[in-house]
């Protein structure tokens, strides 16, 4: 166990509907960031939030959008599903933004059908 | 645009067997070169941080070395418990005062017993 939560770990949606992806990141990690891992793509960097503010944004579609809260847990909410978001999201915490490395949840694996 | 690019894509060792994998990367101002472990369906699991040339660190039969321009990750004897896919990754400064982790699509290694 990483420390890092990430539920559910399965979500079998239809396109066109919207879901959220919840994380709580390791105890005392204040920075959370978002990866999309698919087939051919590897791991691309979605956003990056730190003690509640945004931080840096990759390749992250309009249709998604994230939030971390007081708590330090954060959400992923991904909408108007298409085929091709089915993939692996991963969250991961680090203490600082960014320095060092970062620690990975098990990630919720999304089909979109 | 920082890139990072892993070869092989994917090995195939005998059990004891000793190889090594490439991580090639153009970046910015790196702050450190990652190397993490995946294992299929589960989340990254963080293996080594490599801050300057020259620098190498030892974890069991797996030796991580960096240069300027590459990293290699060495595999002593292998076994079949070694078998996952390696990921490289690149932090740099993304703005904002955070850091971005730019992964590469990894090498997938198979043991053989």
């Amino acid at each position: 166990d990483s420390g890092v939560t990430q539920t559910p770990k399965h979500l079998i949606t239809a396109t066109g509907q919207r879901v959220t992806l919840r994380c709580s990141p390791r105890s005392g990690d204040l920075s959370v960031y978002w990866y999309q891992q698919s087939l051919d793509q590897g791991l691309q960097f979605l956003i990056q939030y730190y003690n509640g503010e945004e931080r840096a944004k990759g390749n992250i579609l309009e249709r998604f959008s994230a939030q971390q809260f007081p708590d330090l847990h954060s959400e992923l909410n991904l909408s108007s599903l298409e085929l091709g978001d089915s993939a692996l999201y991963f969250c991961a915490s680090s203490v600082q933004q960014g320095a060092g490395g970062y620690t990975f949840g098990s990630g919720t694996r999304l089909t979109v059908v | 645009e920082d890139q990072v690019t892993q070869s092989p894509e994917a090995l195939r060792l005998q059990e004891g067997e000793s190889s090594s994998l490439n991580c090639s990367y153009t970046v910015s101002g790196l702050r450190g070169l990652f190397w993490y472990r995946q294992d299929p369906g589960k989340g990254p699991e963080f293996l080594f941080t490599l801050y300057s040339a020259g620098e190498e660190k030892e974890k069991e039969r797996l030796k991580a070395t960096l240069t300027k321009k590459e990293s290699f990750l060495h595999i002593t004897a292998p076994k079949p418990e070694d078998s996952a896919t390696y990921l490289c990754a690149v932090q740099a400064r993304s703005g904002a005062g955070s850091y971005q982790l730019t992964f590469g699509k990894g090498t997938k290694l198979s043991v053989i017993p």
